[in-house]
């Protein structure tokens, strides 16, 4: 079945302990992305990756790390976690080939840092 | 810089009205991708449309139908005889070709009643 992957789903933590999301595709997808969506404010982008070892900033990237060594894989890193972080992250991929795509999403993680 | 703008936070309706969501767009790029993206109550994002900006055409699929005006820079999305299986929040986005970026509106709640 073709799927987006993120693992945890749900998180506790604390604020400064560093924590990862992976995200993982297995549509062969160049493109991946990250999003927070918070109430009032939709769904913004953190960061996005055109393919292999080529990733870029969106629109929030403070305080987020991403890195895209695998094409099936996009890990969302929190190096310091603040309560300002709580949200719920969506991981997504598209099939760019030279086109816009629709984005297939993940389930969702929800974060909460205490 | 772009934005899209969904005015309509929450919508109510009774069951089998028709039901019209908004949504406008700002952008200086004059090849562009706009979507509609569905979020159930059980949190996943489902892909409803892609539209070109080359392409005004209006489109319908069964009870949905999507009316698409550069000159007004909208895209508005309608749902005709809702049902509750309708009820969610509706995203609006929009990509620039080549940005990889895409920015989604705020959402619009719809609850459809029984």
């Amino acid at each position: 079945e073709a799927q987006v992957t993120q693992n945890p789903r749900y998180l506790i933590t604390v604020t400064g302990k560093k924590l990862t999301v992976t995200c993982s595709q297995n549509m062969n997808h160049e493109y991946m992305s990250w999003y927070r969506q918070d109430p009032g404010l939709g769904l913004r982008q953190i960061y996005y990756s055109m393919n292999v070892e080529v990733t870029d900033k969106g629109d929030v990237p403070e305080g987020y790390k991403v890195s895209r060594k695998e094409k099936r894989n996009f890990p969302l890193i929190l190096e310091s976690p603040s309560p300002n972080q709580t949200s719920l992250y969506f991981c997504a991929s598209s099939p760019r080939q030279g086109a816009t795509g629709e984005l297939f999403f993940g389930e969702g993680s929800r974060l909460t840092v205490l | 810089a772009q934005k899209v703008t969904q005015a309509q936070t929450e919508i109510s309706v009774v069951e089998k009205e028709d039901v019209t969501l908004d949504c406008v767009y700002e952008t200086r790029d004059t090849t562009y991708y706009l979507f509609w993206y569905k979020q159930p109550p059980s949190g996943e994002l489902v892909f409803l449309i892609r539209r070109n900006s080359f392409d005004e055409q209006n489109e319908i699929s069964g009870r949905y139908s999507w009316n698409f005006q550069k000159s007004t820079s909208s895209f508005n999305f309608t749902i005709t005889a809702s049902q509750v299986v309708d009820s969610a929040v509706y995203f609006c986005a929009l990509e620039a070709s080549g940005t990889y970026k895409y920015i989604f509106g705020t959402g619009t709640r719809l609850k459809v009643l029984a």
